[in-house]
């Protein structure tokens, strides 16, 4: 079965650092989602992606993010000058259609800023 | 804006009983309902959803949940709990008349004990 998969599993960074952290998606999907888990706090929403566009973000996706899909495969997360309290698992999502409404997720990357 | 609530942080039931883990939502148009579960270290997990239709949906794993208007609640619910079944459970909704973006709830960590 096709699966959603995310490279690091943990990444370890200093304040300031910058970090990618990386998606593969399930190969037919369209559409492309970054969401991050915060330890302990629900599963929030940071951007959607498609047809090389952002199509949504949250206020926490601010000017230190940004994402890209540099070829056919990867789906990217960047965030430019860490701070501590971006330290999340960060997971990325896709699905085929909007109409189909569900989102297979990865595995999550947790990322520790310290 | 859309919420989600899910009430109990935690429920213990016995191997063989029936489990019910709670959720009620809040939306402005109709709701796209879904559960996910998480498994240690593991990502999210897709276990079924409700668009339109049936009020009572089953998913994977033998769960099912039912969707209830009146109430704005979507619980989950399985006839006969298995040890295996012990994870953390999310309920999350999608807005029709929003972007495509899923809001989770807090998360019910759900013990079943042997």
């Amino acid at each position: 079965e096709p699966e959603v998969t995310q490279t690091p599993s943990h990444q370890v960074t200093q304040m300031g650092q910058e970090v990618i952290l990386r998606c593969v998606p399930i190969s037919n999907h369209l559409y492309f989602y970054w969401y991050r888990q915060i330890l302990g706090q629900k599963v929030e929403f940071l951007v959607s992606f498609y047809n090389n566009e952002i199509s949504e973000k949250s206020e926490i996706f601010d000017d230190q993010f940004s994402v890209e899909r540099p070829d056919g495969s990867n789906f990217t997360l960047k965030i430019r000058s860490t701070k501590l309290e971006d330290s999340a698992m960060y997971f990325c999502a896709s699905s085929d259609r909007r109409e189909t409404y569900e989102q297979y997720f990865g595995p999550g990357t947790r990322l520790t800023v310290t | 804006a859309q919420s989600v609530a899910q009430p109990e942080d935690q429920v213990n039931v016995a191997e063989g009983n029936p489990l019910t883990v709670k959720c009620t939502y809040s939306v402005s148009g109709n709701p796209y309902l879904f559960w996910y579960v998480q498994y240690p270290n593991r990502g999210l997990q897709f276990l079924l959803k409700y668009i339109t239709g049936d009020n009572l949906v089953k998913g994977s794993y033998g769960f099912e949940a039912e969707f209830n208007k009146s109430q704005t609640s979507f619980h989950l619910k399985k006839p006969s709990a298995l040890v295996s079944d012990s994870a953390l459970y999310f309920c999350a909704v999608r807005d029709i008349l929003e972007d495509d973006k899923i809001i989770f709830g807090k998360g019910t960590r759900l013990h079943i004990l042997p």
